[in-house]
């Protein structure tokens, strides 16, 4: 089984320019998670969804960042219009549906504003 | 607030010696913990959560709620331990992790 999977692995932009990430989760998760991790800080989550609603996005940086999960499949996360300090590791996780279990993560997006 | 400190971003030891990776939360209710591990190209997985009271891989975590800390020990590391590791927790109805900054694990030969 395919697990989570994020596209693309790298991204380089400049500042201005628009940035859209892929994350398609372990089918039949219906949670999935955007976190990210910048330069020498902790990974911080960035929001949450249950099926195609946002559960919570209290992460998220400012409107810059738009996230959208579509018909509760894959997700994807756009900056517009991205800043230096965007750049970072972008990762996704996902989750049956019970609370008790596993995040499932995904390799990663690097994401470089030059 | 929930808050996750790991106080060593890097650490080293020989093989065969023992470690401890230090993680303190800080949280009004009972938390749920856990420890993350990333090795080299490799993508975050679980370690080992506290609600299981098992030991993966060798590694043992026991929750301290009068310390609130929630260290991962090992007797004997391996060079195969070397990795990235991260505590995180879980705190009540939310579902989402809140993660510590991180101890870069380097076993040498």
């Amino acid at each position: 089984e395919a697990g989570v999977t994020q596209f693309p692995s790298h991204s380089v932009i400049e500042k201005g320019q628009t940035v859209t990430l892929r994350c398609d989760p372990i089918s039949g998760h219906d949670n999935l998670y955007w976190y990210r991790r910048v330069m020498g800080k902790e990974i911080k989550f960035l929001l949450h969804f249950v099926k195609e609603s946002k559960q919570d996005e209290s992460g998220m940086p400012n409107n810059r960042f738009l996230a959208e999960r579509t018909g509760g499949t894959y997700s994807t996360l756009k900056v517009q219009p991205a800043e230096l300090e965007d750049s970072g590791v972008y990762f996704c996780a996902s989750s049956p549906s019970s609370i008790y279990n596993e995040q499932f993560f995904g390799p990663g997006t690097r994401l470089t504003v030059l | 607030a929930q808050r996750v400190t790991q106080p060593e971003k890097l650490l080293s030891v020989f093989k065969g010696a023992p470690v401890e990776l230090k993680c303190n939360y800080s949280y009004s209710g009972s938390p749920e913990l856990f420890w993350y591990v990333q090795y080299s190209r490799q993508r975050l997985q679980l370690l080992l959560r506290h609600i299981s009271r098992e030991s993966i891989k060798g590694f043992t975590a026991d929750l301290n709620k009068g310390e609130t800390s929630f260290h991962l020990k090992k007797p004997f590391a391996q060079e195969e331990d070397s990795a990235m590791y991260y505590c995180a927790l879980k705190g009540g109805s939310a579902r989402q992790l809140t993660f510590g900054s991180g101890t870069q694990l380097t076993v040498l030969p």
